[in-house]
């Protein structure tokens, strides 16, 4: 168990739809990465927040957008939802980062797995 | 853009012999990172590797770093079948945008 969670497990909703994906880092850290992965695209990052802030923007979408907020969780909201946007949806905390990207070891919650109909 | 490059992509090994995946990279990265998924599950990160000549060491895993060659390599010393998993590699950009290779599916028999 790595510490961090995410939920739901498992959404499958319909085409338009908007939905939103959270994610608890581990206690204490305060760097929040998202990540996507699908057959078609593999792995992508998507966004990184360190205590609160954008610090690092990957291939997000702009109907997808995310926020982490005072007591550290973070939340993905994708929104007009396409067959594509199909995937495990992961997100990931390391401790803390002072520019960009952390040096430090990053902590993989289990995944949300989406599926859009 | 930085591109990363796995290969092999698919790997069929017997247990107790070395192997290596190597990981090309087009263009500067201040970092390079390796992770290992088992199937059906999440990522696990395994070595972040930051400057020329970095080596880290883990079990039966050791991963390496030639920032000159834009090339790291992750060697297995007598694989066991728990090393079973599909591991990516992942470079860094200009603008802390992490870029992953496709993965290399690792099958060690028993």
């Amino acid at each position: 168990d790595s510490g961090v969670t995410q939920t739901p497990k498992h959404l499958i909703t319909a085409t338009g739809q908007r939905v939103t994906l959270r994610c608890s880092p581990r206690s204490g850290d305060l760097s929040v990465y998202w990540y996507q992965q699908s057959l078609d695209q593999g792995l992508q990052f998507l966004i990184q927040y360190y205590n609160g802030e954008e610090r690092a923007k990957g291939n997000i979408l702009e109907r997808f957008s995310a926020q982490q907020f005072p007591d550290l969780h973070s939340e993905l909201n994708l929104s007009s939802l396409e067959l594509g946007d199909s995937a495990l949806y992961f997100c990931a905390s390391s401790a803390h980062s002072d520019r960009g990207l952390s040096t430090d070891t990053q902590y993989f919650g289990p995944g949300t797995r989406l599926t859009v109909l | 853009e930085l591109k990363v490059e796995q290969n092999p992509l698919f790997l069929s090994m017997q247990e107790g012999k070395n192997y290596t995946i190597y990981c090309n990279y087009s263009t500067t990265s201040d970092r390079l990172y390796w992770y290992r998924q088992d199937p059906g599950k999440s990522l696990e990160s395994l070595f972040v590797l930051l400057s020329n000549g970095a080596v880290k060491q883990e079990g039966r895993l050791m991963a390496s770093l030639d920032t000159k060659a834009r090339l790291s390599t992750l060697h297995i010393t007598a694989a066991v079948h728990d090393l079973s998993a599909t591991y990516f590699c992942a470079g860094v950009n200009r603008d802390d945008k992490i870029i992953f290779g496709k993965g290399t599916r690792l099958h060690i028999l028993p």
